[in-house]
């Protein structure tokens, strides 16, 4: 079965200061690992992904994350917070080995302050 | 491109009660998902169509819960007779296939079961 943690429940920055999310994952494959982010009363909004290849993965709105697998984390990082930046973020996992189910973590709260 | 449209976007009632959700996912998506998002935690994988036939329902709670994709187009999932712990924002999401492609998010439905 496969697994997503993300850590910390929320995280706070100040706007122009480096933004990292944390994310952990389990997955008895190799794994197909994705970023989301909600904004209130919005569905979510896909970030980026990471299949194969480059372990730095550059997304949407400056983000960007990076695949580790000797750690399995997929931390998502932005080098320069903006107020409008603070929303939910979720870390998703699939595995080839589990029919490809997308599996979600718990969620981080971020708060940039401006 | 239009993105997944989900209705209605708000629905109250009453334990016991029956509910219906309506999901019109992105043209040419052959991938439907249904997710619940309980408050503070990240979405779960209720059932995945693709086409008209279903890939996974190992999380619907079949005693209750049902979902069809007629035509292999619009979708609707329903409540019957719906619990407290059914409150929750009902998530429609679609993508081009099942493996490494992103999923697309409907604003989804927030139902309150009093």
């Amino acid at each position: 079965a496969q697994s997503v943690a993300q850590p910390e429940d929320q995280v706070n920055v100040a706007e122009g200061n480096p933004l990292t999310v944390k994310c952990t994952y389990s997955v008895s494959g190799n794994p197909y690992l994705f970023w989301y982010v909600q904004y209130p009363n919005r569905g979510l909004q896909f970030l980026l992904k990471y299949i194969t290849g480059d372990n730095l993965v550059k997304g949407s709105y400056g983000f960007e994350a990076e695949f580790n697998k000797s750690q399995t984390s997929f931390h998502l990082k932005k080098p320069s917070a903006l107020v409008s930046d603070s929303a939910l973020y979720f870390c998703a996992v699939r595995d080839r080995s589990d029919d490809y189910k997308l599996s979600f973590g718990a969620g981080t709260t971020v708060t940039v302050r401006a | 491109e239009a993105g997944v449209a989900q209705s209605p976007r708000y629905k109250i009632i009453e334990k016991r009660q029956s509910v219906a959700f309506w999901c019109n996912p992105i043209s040419g998506h052959a991938t439907l998902y249904w997710y619940q998002q309980i408050l503070g935690q990240g979405p779960k994988l209720l059932i995945q169509f693709q086409n008209n036939g279903v890939v996974d329902d190992s999380q619907l709670p079949k005693d209750r819960f049902s979902a069809e994709r007629l035509k292999g187009v619009d979708s609707t999932l329903k409540i019957q007779p719906a619990k407290l712990e059914d409150s929750a924002v009902y998530l429609c999401a679609s993508s081009l296939g099942q493996e490494n492609n992103e999923q697309f998010f409907g604003p989804g439905t927030r139902l309150t079961v009093l």
